[in-house]
C-alpha cells in the first residue's frame, strides 16, 4: 500500500461510453499526476496538478478530461475513447513539484476500450 | 526532446550482481530516479540521485555521473523476487521515463 488508491481497478467501455477514473491520495501531498502505460512503451505523463491547479498537459487528446477538486483527489473523465486508448492508467502523487520529488503510484486502472 | 536509453532485457542468476545502465540527455537535467515494477503492479520508487556518486540502499545501489550523462542501478545478491521491470526516470522541467529494463533472475 503506497497511500494512493485508484478505482475502478478494471474497466471495459465502448467507444461511445462516458466513464471516470478516480484517484485519492492519503499522504498529504500537493502534486498529483496521471500517467498512461501501454504495452512495450515508456510511461507517458498525461497531466500534472499542483495545489489543484493544472501545471502540465502533454498534448493529451480532449477525449481525456482531468479534474482536481482538491489536493487529495484527482479524476480522469473519459468520453468517446478509441481502442488505442486501452492501457493501464496510473495515478501518482508527490509532496511537491520540486526537483527530486519521489512519486508514489497507485495500483492503476486497466482500461479496455472495445 | 529528452529521451532515455536503457537495455530492454537483462538475465542473471540468483546471488549474482547485475548493473542496469541508463543514459540521458544533459540539457535541463536535475536528477535520475529508479523505479521497480512487477508484472501487474504499479511502479515503486527505489532511489534518486541528484549528485555524482553512489547511493546505497540495502541490496540496491544507484550511481550517477553528470559529466557522462549516465547512471546505473546495481542489484546485489539477486533473488528470484527481483525479477521485474526497472525504469530510470530523468527529472527535467518534467519527468521523463525510460522504456524499462526487464530483469529475469534464474535459479
Amino acid at each position: 500500500e503506497t497511500g494512493v488508491t485508484q478505482t475502478p481497478r478494471h474497466l471495459v467501455m465502448g467507444m461511445t461510453n462516458k466513464k471516470s477514473l478516480k484517484c485519492e491520495q492519503h499522504l498529504g501531498h500537493n502534486a498529483m499526476y496521471w500517467y498512461k502505460q501501454s504495452a512495450k512503451k515508456p510511461l507517458e505523463l498525461m497531466f500534472v496538478y499542483n495545489f489543484k491547479e493544472q501545471t502540465e498537459n502533454n498534448s493529451v487528446p480532449s477525449r481525456f478530461s482531468p479534474e482536481c477538486p482538491n489536493s487529495s483527489h484527482l479524476f480522469l473523465h473519459l468520453h468517446t475513447l478509441q481502442p488505442e486508448d486501452s492501457a493501464l492508467y496510473l495515478c501518482a502523487s508527490s509532496q511537491d513539484l520540486g526537483g527530486g520529488e519521489t512519486q508514489y503510484f497507485g495500483p492503476g486502472t486497466r482500461l479496455l476500450v472495445l | 526532446g529528452q529521451s532515455l536509453e536503457q537495455p530492454s532485457e537483462v538475465t542473471a542468476v540468483e546471488g549474482a550482481i547485475v548493473q542496469i545502465n541508463c543514459t540521458y540527455q544533459t540539457s535541463g537535467f536535475y536528477g535520475l530516479s529508479w523505479y521497480q515494477q512487477h508484472d501487474g503492479g504499479a511502479p515503486t520508487f527505489l532511489s534518486y540521485n541528484a549528485l555524482d556518486g553512489l547511493e546505497e540502499t540495502g541490496r540496491f545501489s544507484s550511481f550517477l555521473s553528470r559529466s557522462d550523462s549516465y547512471g546505473y542501478l546495481l542489484l546485489q545478491e539477486l533473488q528470484m523476487k527481483d525479477s521485474a521491470s526497472y525504469f530510470c526516470a530523468a527529472k527535467y522541467f518534467k519527468t521523463i521515463f525510460g522504456a524499462g529494463t526487464r530483469l529475469f533472475v534464474k535459479a
